[in-house]
C-alpha cells in the first residue's frame, strides 16, 4: 500500500544553517512526488515536484528510488522558511500526504 | 485566474447536526478532492471527484459524502456530526494529464473550518 512518512513533527534550526526535511515513501511503481508548504495564515501550496527537477526558494529535493526517499533540502535556512511542510505522493489520481513537518527557523 | 473558492469559511455546529461545504474549482479543472486537516492527524484524504464521478475514496465513515456538479463545483456533506469532526476541510482542484505532464498538481482553497460543539 502507498504510504508517505515524515518522521519529524518539528524541526528547529538557526537562520543560515542547512535544513533537511525527511520524507520516505512506500510505492511499488514509479512515483510522482511533491512537496507542499503551508505558511502561517496562508493556503497550502505546491513548493516543488520531482519531475520538474527545479529549485524553488532555494529548496531542492532528490528522488532516491533505492532508499525510497524524497528529502527536502536547503543549504541556508531563512526565517521566512518557517512553515508546515508536507510530502505527497500521487498514484492513480489519488494523493497520499505525510503527516507534515513543522519547520521553525530561529533568528 | 480565480483560485479555488470554499464556502463557508467558518461554521459552528452541534453534535448530531449535518453540514454541507462547497468548493468551486479553478476554471477548467475537472478534478476536485477533499481533505480533512487536523493538528493530530495532518492531512487525510476524503474523496476525489472527476467529471461528476467519485473516482477515489479515503477511509472515512459513510457519514462523509460528496458530489460534483456538471460545472465541476463540488459539495461535501457530513451527517450526524461528532466532536471529532471538528477540523479544517480543504478542497483542491487539479487538471488532468498523464504522469509527468505537470498537470497533476493540486491547488488548494483556503478551507472551511468546522467546529462541532
Amino acid at each position: 500500500a502507498q504510504r508517505v512518512t515524515q518522521p519529524e513533527k518539528l524541526l528547529s534550526v538557526f537562520k543560515g544553517a542547512p535544513v533537511e526535511l525527511k520524507c520516505n515513501y512506500s510505492y511499488s511503481g514509479s512515483p510522482e512526488l511533491f512537496w507542499y508548504v503551508q505558511y502561517s495564515r496562508q493556503r497550502l501550496q505546491l513548493l516543488l515536484r520531482h519531475i520538474s527537477r527545479e529549485s524553488i526558494k532555494g529548496f531542492t529535493a532528490d528522488l532516491n528510488k533505492g532508499e525510497t526517499s524524497f528529502h527536502l533540502k536547503k543549504p541556508f535556512a531563512q526565517e521566512e522558511d518557517s512553515a508546515m511542510y508536507y510530502c505527497a505522493l500521487m498514484s492513480f489520481n489519488k494523493f497520499y500526504f505525510g503527516s507534515g513537518t513543522k519547520l521553525n527557523v530561529k533568528p | 485566474k480565480a483560485g479555488v473558492t470554499q464556502t463557508p469559511r467558518y461554521l459552528i455546529k452541534t453534535r448530531g447536526q449535518q453540514v454541507t461545504l462547497s468548493c468551486s474549482p479553478i476554471s477548467g479543472h475537472r478534478s476536485v478532492s477533499w481533505y480533512q486537516q487536523t493538528p493530530g492527524q495532518g492531512l487525510q484524504f476524503l474523496f476525489e471527484y472527476f467529471s461528476e464521478t467519485q473516482r477515489n475514496k479515503g477511509n472515512f465513515p459513510g457519514r462523509f459524502s460528496g458530489r460534483q456538479f456538471s460545472n465541476s463545483r463540488s459539495e461535501m456533506n457530513v451527517s450526524t456530526l461528532e466532536l471529532g469532526d471538528s477540523a479544517l476541510y480543504l478542497c483542491a482542484s487539479s487538471g488532468y494529464g498523464p504522469i509527468g505532464s505537470g498537470a497533476n498538481v493540486l491547488t488548494f482553497g483556503a478551507g472551511s473550518r468546522l467546529t462541532v460543539l
